[in-house]
C-alpha cells in the first residue's frame, strides 16, 4: 500500500513570497490534515478535511493560508505572503475516519523562509 | 493550545534499558495515541488506547492510561539504537473532532 505522498521535501523562499505544498494521501483516506511543525514543537493541526469539506480550520491563519482538497483526493496548501515565522516542517497526513483514528503521515516539506 | 504534555523533554539511556515517557492531558478523551518521529521524516503510529482501557502493549511497547490523573505512560523496553527519536502522545478529545499533539519527548538510545 502506497503511503502519503508529499512535494515538494524541500522549498527555500524570502519573505513575502508564495509558497504551495501538493499531498497525496492513502487512497480511500476520506480525512486529510495539514499540520505545522515548527522546530522542537509537536505538529499543530492547520485544516482538517473529510472528503472535500472542512472540518477544522479554526488554527489556520486565513489571511495568507489557503488550503483546498478537490474532489475529495489530493490537496494543496498555499502561503501568500511568506513570513519568516512560517518557516517549519508542513505535514500533511490521512486516515480511513475522522480524528480518533489512525493517522498516516507523509514524509513532510522542509520550508525555510528568508 | 497542546493539550497533551510530555515528560520529559529528553531521555538518554543506554541499549537494553527501559525507557519511560509520560503524557498528561487537561480535558476528557476519547482515546489517546502515540507518535514516534525520527529525525527529519514524518510521524509513525504506535498505538492506540481507548479511555476506558487502562493498559495495552504491543511488542516491546506497554501503554498505561489513568483517566482519574489525566496522564498515560509509554514504556519501551529493552531498548535499540533504532528506537531513537522523538515520541509524541496526542490526544482525541470529548466533543472535538481533532487530534492535538504534545511537544514530545527526545529519546537518545547510545550502543
Amino acid at each position: 500500500e502506497a503511503g502519503v505522498a508529499q512535494s515538494p521535501r524541500y522549498k527555500i523562499i524570502e519573505k513575502r513570497q508564495s509558497v504551495a505544498f501538493w499531498c497525496n494521501p492513502i487512497s480511500g483516506h476520506a480525512t486529510l490534515y495539514w499540520y505545522q511543525q515548527i522546530l522542537g514543537q509537536g505538529p499543530k493541526l492547520l485544516i482538517q478535511f473529510q472528503n472535500n469539506g472542512v472540518v477544522d480550520d479554526s488554527q489556520l491563519p486565513k489571511d495568507r493560508f489557503s488550503a483546498e482538497r478537490l474532489k475529495g483526493v489530493d490537496s494543496t496548501l498555499k502561503i501568500q505572503p511568506a513570513k519568516l515565522e512560517d518557516s517549519a516542517v508542513y505535514l500533511c497526513a490521512s486516515s480511513l475516519e475522522g480524528a480518533g483514528a489512525t493517522q498516516y503521515f507523509g514524509p513532510g516539506t522542509r520550508l525555510l523562509v528568508l | 493550545s497542546q493539550q497533551g504534555e510530555e515528560d520529559p523533554q529528553a531521555l538518554s539511556i543506554q541499549e537494553g534499558e527501559n525507557a519511560t515517557m509520560n503524557c498528561s492531558y487537561k480535558t476528557s478523551i476519547n482515546n489517546l495515541q502515540w507518535y514516534r518521529q525520527n529525525s527529519g521524516r514524518g510521524l509513525v503510529h504506535l498505538i492506540l488506547i481507548r479511555s476506558n482501557e487502562r493498559e495495552k502493549h504491543s511488542g516491546r511497547l506497554r501503554v498505561t492510561l489513568d483517566t482519574s490523573k489525566k496522564s498515560s505512560s509509554l514504556l519501551i523496553t529493552a531498548s535499540r539504537a533504532a528506537d531513537t527519536a522523538s515520541y509524541f502522545c496526542a490526544t482525541d478529545a470529548r466533543g472535538y473532532s481533532t487530534l492535538t499533539f504534545g511537544k514530545g519527548t527526545m529519546l537518545l538510545v547510545s550502543p
